[in-house]
């Protein structure tokens, strides 16, 4: 079965020092990754994508990934955290079939502490 | 630039109504999604279409059904609501797999 796996409910971190959010997938072949930001009461944001080349992609507001095949992961990162990056975030996979749909994992809340 | 618009935001109904959650793009996309998100859930597919004249099942159809009314429009029914169907549902739009566009999201209370 395709699924995502978002393995931290959250994670806490100080203004200023860097984040980890992890996400590690079971899709088969080589699908698109994903991450979205969710900010309270809106919808999903785009942050960023890979499809393929370089395995650190960059993105908005400062966020990157990196891709790992080996390991299946797709984890995002930020150099300096921000109060204003609190927010939940979301890994998804594109399976690569005709439907474009998108697998979710279960979210990852983000608390950037002053 | 609207994007994705859903209506309504938010709706509370009581076991056993029906009502229709709408949704229409503005994007020219070809493709559709219907979402529910839960807590600790993250986003479960309901349906899609993945283009116009077409829809399909995705993770939890049981109890909706979908109709894509044209390219721009596609929306979600409830025949007879259960508390279970509490939940915010999310639609979204897309062109290829490059990435989906997400409206404001309904939040839905069965009571």
């Amino acid at each position: 079965a395709q699924s995502v796996a978002q393995p931290e409910d959250q994670v806490n971190v100080a203004e200023g020092n860097p984040l980890t959010v992890k996400c590690t997938y079971s899709v088969s072949g080589n699908p698109y990754l994903f991450w979205y930001v969710q900010y309270p009461n809106r919808g999903l944001q785009f942050l960023l994508k890979y499809i393929t080349g370089d395995n650190l992609v960059k993105g908005s507001y400062g966020f990157e990934a990196e891709f790992n095949k080996s390991q299946t992961s797709f984890h995002l990162k930020k150099p300096s955290a921000l109060v204003s990056d609190s927010a939940l975030y979301f890994c998804a996979v594109s399976p690569l079939d005709s439907s474009y749909k998108l697998i979710f994992g279960s979210g990852t809340r983000l608390l950037v502490r002053p | 630039n609207a994007g994705v618009t859903q209506t309504p935001k938010f709706q509370v109904l009581k076991t056993g109504q029906s009502m229709t959650l709408q949704c229409a793009q503005d994007m020219n996309h070809n493709s559709m999604y219907w979402y529910r998100q839960d807590p600790g859930m993250g986003l479960r597919l309901i349906y899609y279409s993945a283009s116009e004249g077409t829809t399909d099942k995705g993770e939890v159809p049981n109890g909706y059904n979908v109709s894509r009314l044209n390219k721009r429009e596609f929306s979600l029914r409830l025949e007879s609501a259960a508390p279970s169907q509490t939940s915010v549902y999310f639609c979204a739009s897309s062109e290829s797999n490059l990435g989906a566009f997400f409206g404001q999201g309904t939040r839905l209370t069965v009571v």
